[in-house]
């Protein structure tokens, strides 16, 4: 099966600056990659999403690229602000049909 | 668009009571729904996916006669978790699919005395 592996597990970083999350993936046959951002006591919240036929997407402050050769993608988020902190998850999926491959999360903090 | 709704967002419960959990999509048709359970700081589990109509699917080492599943239609999904106990204290979350892609609820915080 799929295995989803993603760093760092903490990351601090100061406001403005930019934050990075990597993800990597084992099953070639992945073709969607979404990322979740969760507030504390809250759901996952999608933020972007990939899909294999694009090397990158951006979205305002937000960025995803993948490198399908390399079997990874990343998160990218530019001039961070307070409220980017939270726990992010990347996932892997292989279809709209098939069950979602979660990374094991990012806490991450954003000092003003 | 892509709300998914789920309530209670918090239950407290007593040793050997049933907690139904429901999770609604409102504004689209799922065509299949999960259930997670998350751990503090942690990942999410998945616990099983069901589709409507049809019996849900249950992850290795879930019991399916510990937390029932029905998914009566493409919008609703329930999480019965049976005789509960307090190791059986966690986060549960739903989530809902369609073509665009996957959305989660809020989650629910159930807490066994």
């Amino acid at each position: 099966g799929e295995n989803v592996e993603q760093h760092p597990s903490t990351l601090s970083v100061q406001e403005g600056d930019s934050a990075v999350i990597k993800c990597t993936y084992s099953d070639s046959a992945s073709n969607y990659f979404p990322w979740y951002k969760q507030e504390l006591g809250k759901g996952p919240q999608l933020i972007i999403d990939i899909r294999s036929n694009v090397g990158e997407k951006k979205d305002q402050r937000i960025a995803v690229t993948l490198n399908k050769t390399a079997k990874h993608f990343s998160l990218h988020i530019t001039e961070t602000q307070p409220e980017d902190s939270a726990v992010y998850f990347c996932a892997a999926s292989s279809g709209t049909g098939n069950q979602f491959y979660f990374g094991t999360g990012t806490s991450l903090t954003v000092i003003p | 668009g892509a709300v998914v709704s789920q309530h209670p967002s918090r239950v407290i419960c007593k040793s050997g009571t049933s907690v139904k959990i429901e999770c609604r999509s409102l504004d689209f048709q799922a065509t299949t729904m999960f259930w997670y359970r998350q751990f503090p700081k942690k990942s999410l589990m998945l616990m099983a996916t069901s589709n409507e109509g049809s019996k849900a699917t249950y992850e290795q080492g879930v019991e399916k006669d510990k937390f029932l599943i029905n998914h009566a239609s493409l919008t609703l999904s329930t999480l019965t978790v049976t005789s509960a106990h307090p190791e059986d204290s966690s986060f549960y979350i739903c989530s809902a699919r369609d073509a665009r892609g996957q959305y989660f609820g809020a989650g629910t915080r159930l807490s066994v005395l």
